[in-house]
C-alpha cells in the first residue's frame, strides 16, 4: 500500500499569512504513460464533507480561489494557501488515486489566531 | 447539481449487517466510478471500496474485505454497501463520494453515521 505522510499535523496562522502543508508518497505517483501525478487535495469544514481543491497534483478544481496552489511531482508534493482568510479553517488531506488501495495523509488542521 | 444522498445507517450490534444506499442524481450515474470512503469520530479519512463505471471492477480496503460489499443499480442511480460481521472498529460516518476518469473523489455525500455497539 502507499503511505502518504503529511505534515505538519496542525497550523495556526493569522489571516493574510501564506501557509504550506507538505504531503510525501512511499512510492511515486507519476503515471509514466499517462505523464500525471495522481494526488489530490481536499479541505474538510467543521462538520461539512470533504472538498476536492486540487487534483492531478496542481489543477484547481471548478470555484476553488486561486490562492489555492497545488504543487509537486513524483513523491513530493506541497499545497500552498496564499493570504490565508478566516474562511480557510479547515482539515486538509492530501490523497493518492494513483493505485488501489487508495490511501489519505492523516490530515492537517489549519487554525487561525 | 449533483447529489449524492446516504441512507440507511443507524446503531447496529456487532456481528450483525447494515445495508448503505447512495441514491444520486444530476449527471449520469453510469459514466462515473463510485467509492466509500468512511472517517470514524474524530479521525481521517479511510478509503474503503471503489466500483467502476462498468461496475465490473471493484476494490476494497483489507479492513472491509470478505465483509463489506459494494454494488451499484444504473437503473435506480443508486450505490449500495452492504455490510456484515460489523466490529466496533466500524464506527464511523461512511461518505458516498464519485469519481470521474482520472479524477479523485469530485463531489461526496453528507455522510450517514454508523455506529456498532452492544
Amino acid at each position: 500500500d502507499i503511505v502518504m505522510t503529511q505534515s505538519p499535523s496542525s497550523l495556526t496562522v493569522s489571516a493574510g499569512e501564506t501557509v504550506t502543508i507538505n504531503c510525501k508518497s512511499s512510492q511515486s505517483l507519476f503515471g509514466s504513460v499517462r505523464q500525471k501525478n495522481f494526488l489530490a487535495w481536499y479541505q474538510q469544514k467543521p462538520g461539512q464533507s470533504p472538498k476536492l481543491l486540487i487534483y492531478l497534483a496542481s489543477t484547481r478544481d471548478s470555484g476553488v480561489p486561486d490562492r489555492f496552489i497545488g504543487s509537486g511531482s513524483g513523491t513530493d508534493f506541497t499545497l500552498t494557501i496564499n493570504t490565508v482568510q478566516a474562511e480557510d479553517l479547515a482539515n486538509y488531506y492530501c490523497q493518492q488515486y494513483y493505485d488501489t488501495p487508495y490511501t489519505f495523509g492523516a490530515g492537517t488542521k489549519l487554525e487561525l489566531k | 447539481e449533483v447529489q449524492l444522498v446516504e441512507s440507511g445507517g443507524g446503531l447496529v450490534q456487532p456481528g450483525r449487517s447494515l445495508k448503505l444506499s447512495c441514491l444520486a442524481s444530476g449527471f449520469t450515474f453510469n459514466n462515473y466510478g463510485m467509492n466509500w470512503i468512511r472517517q470514524a469520530p474524530g479521525k481521517g479519512l479511510e478509503w474503503i471500496a471503489s466500483i467502476s463505471s462498468s461496475r465490473s471492477y471493484i476494490h476494497y480496503a483489507d479492513t472491509v474485505k470478505g465483509r463489506f460489499t459494494i454494488s451499484g443499480d444504473n437503473a435506480r442511480n443508486t450505490l449500495f454497501l452492504q455490510m456484515t460481521s460489523l466490529r466496533s472498529e466500524d464506527t464511523a460516518l461512511y461518505y458516498c463520494a464519485r469519481q470521474g476518469w482520472e479524477l479523485p473523489f469530485d463531489h461526496w455525500g453528507q455522510g450517514v453515521m454508523v455506529t456498532v455497539s452492544s
